[in-house]
């Protein structure tokens, strides 16, 4: 079964800022997709990007990126110039492709952008 | 409407009773899938869909069932709410494409007292 771990229950920022979030999984499949949700004070799960584990070039969208290291299964969400809207909870998930196509997350990292 | 809905958005049920959450979306996905979020544990999945007729269990599915006899409708059914259930419940779906990202509903928060 796979595992998706976010070691970081709670982080802070300046705005303007950069952050990171990390993401670590464990799995013995090859062919997967990773994504990172946002979720605001409303619940609405909003999707941020997504990687696919085939394609070895980072994913970015405009101001989230993230740093995908296979080898070392680390999936890292880098939010650049960081707003006051970015302040959410912030899931890692998994999916692997084929069979069941269900999403696998971690327990979230809490993000407040302070002003 | 199109999207996802799920409904009621707040219910407060007494310990034993039998409780139905909805959800229904509009894209004909063949993915559905329910979750529920609890503090500290992130988003659990109990159950999920195939397609019509098509359901398996998830990582949380004691005291829950499901069923789909539409595309469309993938109702969450606590046969006898305990306390432990107190959790909010978000319905996803995704189409059979691989690249295609899976939507959730508004969630549902379930209070059983």
């Amino acid at each position: 079964a796979q595992t998706v771990t976010q070691s970081q229950p709670e982080m802070s920022v300046q705005e303007a800022e950069t952050v990171t979030l990390s993401c670590t999984y464990d799995t013995s499949e090859n062919n997967y997709y990773l994504f990172w949700y946002k979720q605001p004070p409303s619940r609405q799960m909003i999707l941020v990007i997504r990687q696919e584990a085939y394609k070895q070039q980072n994913a970015t969208e405009n101001r989230f990126s993230v740093n995908f290291q296979k080898a070392a299964k680390s999936f890292s969400l880098k939010i650049s110039d960081s707003q006051l809207g970015d302040t959410a909870m912030y899931f890692c998930a998994f999916m692997k492709l084929g069979g069941s196509e269900k999403l696998v997350f971690g327990k979230g990292t809490k993000l407040t952008v302070n002003p | 409407d199109a999207g996802i809905t799920q409904s009621p958005r707040y219910k407060i049920t007494e310990t034993g009773r039998q409780v139905t959450l909805m959800c229904h979306q509009t894209w004909s996905h063949s993915y559905m899938f329910w979750y529920r979020q609890d503090l500290g544990h992130g988003l659990r999945l109990i159950y999920y869909s195939a397609a019509a007729d098509i359901t398996d269990k998830g990582e949380v599915p004691d005291g829950y069932v499901v069923s789909r006899s539409k595309t469309e409708n993938f109702p969450l059914t606590l046969e006898s709410a305990t306390r432990s259930q107190t959790s909010v419940y978000f319905c996803a779906s995704r189409g059979v494409w691989e690249n295609t990202e899976a939507f959730f509903g508004q969630g549902t928060r379930l209070t059983v007292v």
